[in-house]
């Protein structure tokens, strides 16, 4: 069984400058969440998609946006980056509804230059 | 809204010696407690799970406990071996019947051989 594919694994990127991740999840998960990990602040939560309808969304600025796909594959994006926007963004799958069992993928470590 | 605090954030123990992790949690309509431990340059892997209709649960060294009068859950490690080594988090739901977490700022555990 495949698990959560996040790509590209890294990615280097100026200020001002926009990117766009990637998240396959688990064959059969319909909820797709993202994380951004930075030491200072741990695991914030972004948003979370489920089939196609953003349900849950954290306090992040509008610069962050997401989509998932009709096979449940997700996107974020961030434009104008900033510095502070350096850190591993994570995305984790599950049945949805409560069911638990959150897997994580290994991350995008994204460095703002 | 849902808020989990983790102590301690580091831990160093001997190889062999017990390791415990306690969270507390803020909301009492939560209903699922996950623990995480996150290896170096990996994302987070789901290490054991409770529900709140269980006190504890164990799966061979790791185990957890849940106290649901005090709002607080605990991981415990038993007969630590370096590679348990890594930041372990705790987790609660932050909205009921979706897969949003909260997770708690992470312990540092190092076993020394």
């Amino acid at each position: 069984k495949a698990g959560v594919t996040q790509t590209p694994r890294y990615l280097i990127k100026t200020r001002g400058q926009q990117v766009t991740l990637s998240c396959s999840p688990i064959s059969g998960h319909r909820s797709v969440s993202w994380y951004q990990q930075t030491p200072g602040q741990g695991l914030q939560f972004l948003f979370e998609y489920f089939s196609e309808t953003q349900r849950n969304k954290g306090n992040f600025p509008g610069r962050f946006s997401g989509r998932q796909f009709s096979n449940s594959r997700s996107e974020m994006n961030v434009s104008t980056l900033e510095l502070g926007d350096s850190a591993l963004y994570l995305c984790a799958s599950s049945r949805g509804q409560g069911s638990g069992g959150y897997t994580f993928g290994s991350g995008t470590r994204l460095t703002v230059v | 809204g849902e808020n989990v605090e983790q102590h301690p954030s580091t831990l160093s123990v001997q190889e062999g010696d017990s390791a415990v992790i306690k969270c507390t949690y803020s909301d009492s309509a939560s209903n699922y407690f996950p623990w995480y431990k996150q290896e170096l340059g990996k994302g987070p892997q789901l290490i054991i799970d409770i529900r709140s209709n269980v006190g504890e649960k164990k799966d061979q060294r790791i185990a957890v406990t849940l106290n649901k009068t005090a709002k607080h859950f605990s991981l415990h490690i038993t007969e630590t071996q370096p590679e348990d080594s890594a930041v372990y988090f705790c987790a609660a739901p932050a909205v009921y019947n979706t897969d949003k977490l909260i997770f708690g700022t992470g312990t540092r555990l190092q076993v020394f051989p």
